[in-house]
């Protein structure tokens, strides 16, 4: 089946810590993966996808096919990145899957 | 210039209601797509549709109605709202998979509220 997991639902860090949010997924093809994040009340905007391999606002995320995991990570948190973050993972026809989305809180 | 855009961005009406909100991308994509973001923040796909026909439709009940009159507008029609109806309903769209990029584009969502 295909599936994306986020397993936390919430993830709260001070500002200057380091991120990490899980993504976890099930396909038995060839993934096409994305994170996805959502400010308080703003649309979904894309953040990275996994082809391209960039930085984006100091995120990173590497595919690891052997452990099925699409992991975005920042080493320093800032208060401007406290949102909901979805993994994505598209399938044929274009649907993407969502996880459950990560709330990350940045206190001061 | 907005890319994705819906209306209306929010919706209070009563239950038994019939509504529609709009959906129209200025991006040239051939794809579009409606998702449901309900209270758990958890988004699901429910329609999608490629040059106006229609080539994912989720398990959704059948008082959700999508209609496509051209390839870059994508509305959806509700009847007969029920309380469990009320979510924020996300209209996006893409370029279709094998033509390049797969990235979706969103609108703003419209929040709908079923009283």
């Amino acid at each position: 089946a295909q599936r994306v997991t986020q397993p936390e639902k919430l993830l709260s860090v001070f500002k200057g810590a380091p991120v990490e949010l899980k993504c976890n997924y099930s396909y038995s093809g060839s993934p096409e993966l994305f994170w996805y994040v959502q400010y308080s009340r703003q649309r979904l905007q894309l953040l990275l996808r996994h082809i391209s391999r960039e930085s984006i606002k100091g995120f990173t995320a590497d595919l690891n096919k052997g452990e099925t995991s699409f992991h975005l990570k920042k080493p320093f948190a800032q208060e401007e990145d406290s949102a909901m973050y979805y993994c994505a993972l598209t399938v044929p026809g274009g649907k993407l899957i969502f996880g459950q989305g990560t709330e990350l809180s940045v206190k001061p | 210039d907005t890319a994705v855009s819906q209306t209306p961005k929010y919706l209070v009406t009563q239950m038994g209601n019939d509504k529609s909100i709009k959906c129209e991308q200025n991006l040239g994509h051939d794809t579009m797509y409606w998702y449901k973001q309900d209270s758990k923040k958890f988004l699901k796909i429910m329609f999608s549709y490629n040059n106006k026909e229609l080539i994912i439709n989720e398990t959704v009940p059948n008082r959700f109605s999508p209609k496509s009159p051209d390839k870059a507008h994508l509305n959806l029609h509700i009847n007969s709202l029920e309380l469990g109806d009320s979510a924020v309903y996300f209209c996006a769209s893409s370029q279709f998979p094998g033509q390049g990029r797969t990235e979706a584009f969103f609108g703003q969502g419209t929040r709908l509220t079923v009283v």
